[in-house]
């Protein structure tokens, strides 16, 4: 069935560096979808690409679907501490059903 | 603002005991989802749900996982005869449409469950 890694797993950074999380699906997706869930929360959507080679950005957060629609990317320039959580890409493969990848943990220290 | 609403947040059962996790999705939503989280782990799809009837499952979902819609507002996950690898939080989320190009899925706060 369908897979979607990502990497790292963890990171930890100094507050105001970048963090970037990878999300790599086994299979072509038809659109891609990122959510992020605090510590002892639940996921809250952030945002869905569509196009290939696709790139919006919110304010800080820069996504990135790749050419293939196999990868993705999320990119956090200058992070704060409140960006502290995991971060979940989860792909559309076809059907109704949302696959999430592995997470990425961000912890941001002062 | 609308949400999803899971009732109980935590639930406590003996292996080998039926649970029934409630799930209020918001209210002009037409797709409904069950999900799983073991501690520390992925989100992991078991069930979408469309028009009184399942649309997709996963490999997880077995016999004695079902789900029902019995009124208008609940969407409720039936665990027939509990097993200990059954504790994890379950999430309910619900959508207003489906299928790509998709829309944002909503998830409600959780069930924690736990099987002794």
């Amino acid at each position: 069935g369908q897979q979607v890694m990502q990497i790292p797993q963890y990171q930890h950074v100094q507050e105001g560096e970048d963090f970037t999380t990878y999300c790599n699906s086994s299979t072509t997706l038809s659109n891609i979808q990122w959510y992020k869930q605090r510590p002892g929360g639940h996921p809250v959507f952030l945002i869905q690409l569509v196009k290939s080679g696709e790139v919006k950005k919110q304010k800080r957060l820069t996504f990135q679907f790749g050419e293939a629609k196999k990868n993705s990317s999320l990119h956090i320039t200058a992070t704060q501490t409140t960006d502290v959580g995991t971060y979940f890409c989860a792909g559309w493969g076809g059907g109704n059903k949302l696959t999430f990848g592995t997470g990425t943990q961000l912890k941001v220290e002062l | 603002e609308p949400e999803v609403t899971q009732t109980p947040s935590h639930q406590v059962t003996q292996m080998g005991q039926e649970v029934i996790l409630r799930c209020v999705p918001i209210s002009n939503h037409l797709y409904f989802y069950w999900y799983r989280q073991i501690l520390g782990q992925k989100v992991e799809f078991l069930v979408s749900f469309y028009n009184n009837e399942i649309s997709e499952k996963s490999e997880i979902f077995d016999d004695q996982f079902s789900v029902e819609r019995p009124d208008g507002s609940n969407f409720t996950l039936k665990i027939r005869s509990t097993k200990l690898e059954d504790s994890a939080m379950y999430f309910c989320a619900s959508s207003e449409e489906g299928t790509s190009p998709g829309y944002e899925q909503f998830f409600g706060p959780g069930t924690r469950l736990t099987v002794l």
